[in-house]
């Protein structure tokens, strides 16, 4: 499993687009990159999947550069209910099925 | 949208007693994991299931646990001798067989506490 870091905090305007990194620089060739978006008192939600280069879904966006050993979640114009702690896992469950939560980034969005 | 449920969403329990906690992972889904999260502290991994075994298992899961898939429908969760430091939230999360990587979908867990 791939060692992450993420920063333990951030804060953001409401309406801005939020951009938080995550760095692996140990990723293996088969790892994926995924992020989960946790409420106090709620289950992780997930949010994104990427390999490589960009994924965008409907609630965010993923950037990969080619070394993938960084990667960038990307929220568009945020509001106070994404007010949240983000996480980053790095792995391959083809040859893993234990995932293990960092600290994540807590996402504070202000009015 | 199907989902994870769990039951109970509170259980109060005396030290030393065993608590169930019950999961239903989503129905075409194969793969079934417990985490537990301590009050402000992160998720932990407990165990990985898959095709009626235990997977993978992390130094959390000791003797005092165990799972089960009885029914082929319910995932449970067995404390033997409850202390009180497995006061936690409770999380099961299941998982299709696609892909290689981490999309894991979560219960809305069941909060613990050990008195």
């Amino acid at each position: 499993l791939a060692k992450t870091t993420q920063p333990i905090s951030m804060d953001s305007y409401e309406g801005q687009e939020v951009n938080i990194t995550c760095s692996h620089n140990n990723i293996a060739t088969n790892d994926y990159i995924t992020w989960y978006q946790q409420f106090p008192s709620q289950g992780p939600r997930f949010i994104i999947q990427g390999y490589k280069t960009k994924v965008t879904n409907e609630v965010a966006s993923l950037f990969i550069p080619a070394d993938r050993k960084s990667s960038t979640l990307s929220l568009p114009r945020v509001s106070l209910s994404d007010t949240a702690v983000y996480y980053c896992l790095v792995g391959d469950s083809n040859t893993g099925n234990q995932f293990y939560f960092g600290t994540g980034t807590s996402l504070t969005v202000i009015p | 949208e199907p989902e994870v449920t769990q039951t109970p969403s509170h259980q109060v329990t005396q030290m030393g007693q065993e608590v169930i906690l019950r999961c239903v992972p989503i129905s075409n889904h194969l793969y079934f994991y417990w985490y537990r999260q301590i009050l402000g502290q992160k998720v932990e991994f407990l165990v990985s299931f898959y095709n009626n075994e235990i997977s993978e298992k992390s130094e959390i899961f000791d003797d005092q646990f165990s799972v089960e898939r009885p029914d082929g429908s319910n995932f449970t969760l067995k404390i033997r001798s409850t202390k009180l430091e497995d006061s936690a939230m409770y999380f099961c999360a299941s998982r299709d067989l696609a892909g290689g990587g981490y999309e894991q979908y979560f219960g809305p867990g069941t909060r613990l506490t050990v008195t």
